[in-house]
């Protein structure tokens, strides 16, 4: 079984500031990871994923993530907010299939809705 | 392309009606989805598809049933309808890129059960 914890609901940061949203996941087996982004009355967008490799992956809109096996953890970064990055963000696992498991179900974290101050 | 739409975006039901809520994709995917999305719940999966003519139940499927018409379309039913329902739904299909299953989602139907 897989879960993700995404910490702080709400996440406020000035215009210009860095912004930096938690996701620490669970999963016995390898893990593919995901950020999806949704703006207001809109469906979701994948920002990024990390699947194998690199450990830090960049996505569109300046984000990038890091993925830090020992922490168990995925948190999202970008250096300098825009007020335009006002959305909610979700962070996902799933099953890499490496294992020999599915890996076409998503497991979300209840999102953090982030705030940006001019 | 437009991607995964879905109908209708808005609907209000009494307590006990039916309905259906209806999701295509002009991506050729194999995997479709519904969540339901509820304030500080993050998207629960009730329904998926991994391939046509497959359907399995997610992590809330009470209350719900689906059909995979084709491999284009995914229909979500409510036999009747409980004010529980009231939600955001979204539906969402899936190709492999670079070994993970990358969702795309429609825009969602925003459902009221009074």
């Amino acid at each position: 079984a897989q879960s993700v914890t995404q910490l702080g609901s709400h996440v406020s940061v000035s215009e210009g500031a860095l912004v930096l949203l938690r996701c620490n996941y669970s999963s016995s087996v390898p893990p593919y990871l995901f950020w999806y982004v949704q703006y207001p009355n809109q469906g979701l967008q994948l920002l990024l994923k990390y699947t194998t490799g690199a450990t830090l992956v960049k996505g569109i809109n300046g984000f990038e993530a890091e993925f830090k096996k020992s922490e168990t953890s995925f948190h999202l970064t970008k250096p300098s907010a825009h007020m335009s990055d006002a959305a909610e963000y979700f962070c996902a696992v799933s099953d890499s299939g490496l294992s020999g498991g599915s890996n076409y179900k998503l497991t979300f974290g209840k999102g953090t809705l982030l705030t940006v101050n001019p | 392309n437009a991607g995964v739409t879905q109908t209708p975006k808005f609907q209000v039901l009494k307590t006990g009606q039916s309905m259906t809520l209806q999701c295509a994709q002009d991506m050729n995917h194999n995997s479709m989805y519904w969540y339901r999305q509820d304030p500080g719940m993050g998207l629960r999966l009730i329904y998926y598809s991994a391939s046509e003519g497959t359907t399995d139940k997610g992590e809330v499927p009470n209350g719900y049933n689906v059909s995979r018409l084709n491999k284009r379309e995914f229909s979500l039913r409510l036999e009747s309808a409980a004010p529980s329902q009231t939600s955001v739904y979204f539906c969402a299909s899936s190709e492999q890129t670079g070994g993970a299953w990358e969702q795309y989602f429609g825009p969602g139907t925003r459902l009221t059960v009074t």
